[in-house]
């Protein structure tokens, strides 16, 4: 089916590491992209194709992919990490729900 | 740098057409998928549609029938209409360029957002 599913939430403590994962049949076929939105600001890139990150993305941010789940890890979560993430696949028409990510 | 900046009305009457503008900035238009995203409040990242640099279009198909978004290279613009709206389309916009690869699978990935625009359906 055309959807991707991500949890709603979750929760990490500071300096800890975190997964998100999102799921869908798109994803033996695209690679997903990661997005991070902040409130009030515009999404940016945060990951893309075979765990490449944009410039100026710090390294704890790292993607895998197996079967229909792709994942976005933030490995030493730091409080600036706080935010909503998206994932998307297909020719970009296709969002995930996004993934609210709190450091306690 | 390239930079994406959204203009139009914040305001659309019920059932008018709402008209946005995205002005590209610092990069060329060539080889690039020209996106608009919305957000209603509170809620998720909807994808509208795209215009590839060579003029070809893709729609969300539940809004297909409404959209139209169309590209002008001499002033490195692209445009989103949407008509007959109502107040389920009011939302911020986004322009957002994209790009694809592949190297066994597919990459499309949006790497430059405009701030986006609010756009309000009311009366």
């Amino acid at each position: 089916s055309s959807e991707l599913t991500q949890d709603p939430t979750v929760s990490v403590a500071l300096g800890q590491t975190v997964r998100i994962t999102c799921q869908g049949d798109s994803l033996r076929t695209y690679y997903a992209s990661w997005y991070q939105q902040k409130p009030g600001q515009a999404p940016t890139l945060v990951l893309y194709g075979n765990n490449n990150r944009p410039p100026g993305i710090p390294d704890r941010f790292s993607g895998s992919s197996s079967g229909n789940t792709a994942s976005l890890t933030i490995t030493g979560a730091q409080a600036e990490d706080e935010a909503d993430y998206y994932c998307n696949s297909l020719d970009s028409s296709l969002f995930g729900s996004g993934t609210k990510v709190t450091v306690l | 740098q390239v930079q994406l900046q959204e203009s139009g009305p914040g305001l659309v009457k019920p059932s008018e057409t709402l008209s946005l503008t995205c002005s590209v900035s610092g990069g060329s238009i060539s080889n690039h998928y020209w996106i608009w995203i919305r957000q209603p409040p509170g809620r998720g990242l909807e994808w509208i549609g795209y215009i590839y640099s060579s003029g070809s279009t893709s729609y969300k198909p539940s809004l297909k029938s409404r959209v139209t978004i169309s590209l002008d290279t001499s002033k490195k613009q692209f445009s989103l209409k949407l008509r007959s709206v109502t107040a389920a389309d009011t939302a911020v916009y986004f322009c957002v360029r994209g790009n694809s690869e592949y190297d066994g699978l597919y990459s499309y990935y949006m790497d430059v957002w405009g701030k986006g625009t609010t756009v309000t359906v009311s009366s």
